[in-house]
């Protein structure tokens, strides 16, 4: 069974840092792509981040270019990501999620979440 | 502003058949990528629904399909239920963008 755990959620001061991480377990962590999409209280989906499965292509939403970096250990099936400079709007479930094959292809899995807080 | 257009809601009646757009570009669902689409339950992480444009994973009812043309996507529902009551949201890849893109998300509404 595909298993995604996400970690390291909780409240940070604006202009403070994060970090993300994902366990993964249940497939073949390096034969895959991973994203990681947040939602805002109240909001939609948006995708923040991606990861190729051999981790050299990462890609990023206009939003957090520059102060997000995604990267990932296949060695230890994990992904996080680096978030600093954090903004109020960045507050958001942040979820981890595994692509069917690339990231240009879809959401196969998704995890339960972490919430991120950015506030004083 | 998303990428992908839904309309914000729709709603229909238990047995109902409802379908909800999902409209692209050329540099996303008009090119070579697929359309996937995700139903998320109130405060539960998404499910995937529909993947591959018309693929539905392997406990997801047949009364969900999928389909696309050109710049456009479609999900539709038929013998609504209440279970169904959910929020919707399409997603492909835009080329132009170099990223993944979701629709805005259509709410549900079972009477």
């Amino acid at each position: 069974e595909v298993q995604l755990l996400e970690s390291g959620g909780g409240l940070v001061q604006p202009g403070g840092s994060l970090r993300l991480s994902c366990a993964a377990s249940g497939f073949t962590f390096s034969n895959h792509g991973m994203s990681w999409v947040r939602q805002a209280p109240g909001k939609g989906l948006e995708w923040v981040s991606g990861i190729s499965g051999s981790g050299g292509t990462t890609y990023y939403a206009d939003s957090v270019k520059g102060r997000f970096t995604i990267s990932r250990d296949n060695s230890k099936n994990t992904l996080y990501v680096q978030m600093k400079s954090l903004r109020a709007e960045d507050t958001a479930v942040y979820y981890c999620a595994t692509h069917l094959t690339m990231v240009t292809t879809g959401i196969h899995c998704w995890g339960q979440g972490t919430l991120v807080t950015v506030s004083s | 502003q998303s990428v992908l257009t839904q309309p914000p809601s729709v709603s229909g009646a238990p047995g109902q058949r409802v379908t909800i757009s999902c409209a692209g570009s050329s540099s996303n669902i008009g090119t070579r990528y697929d359309v996937h689409w995700y139903q998320q339950l109130p405060g539960t992480a998404p499910k995937v629904l529909i993947y591959d444009n018309t693929s539905r994973p392997s406990g997801v009812p047949d009364r969900f399909s999928g389909s696309k043309s050109a710049t456009s996507a479609s999900l539709a529902i038929t013998g609504l239920q209440a279970e169904d009551e959910a929020d919707y949201y399409c997603q492909s890849y835009d080329s132009s963008l170099s990223g993944v893109v979701f629709g805005g998300g259509t709410k549900l509404t079972v009477l």
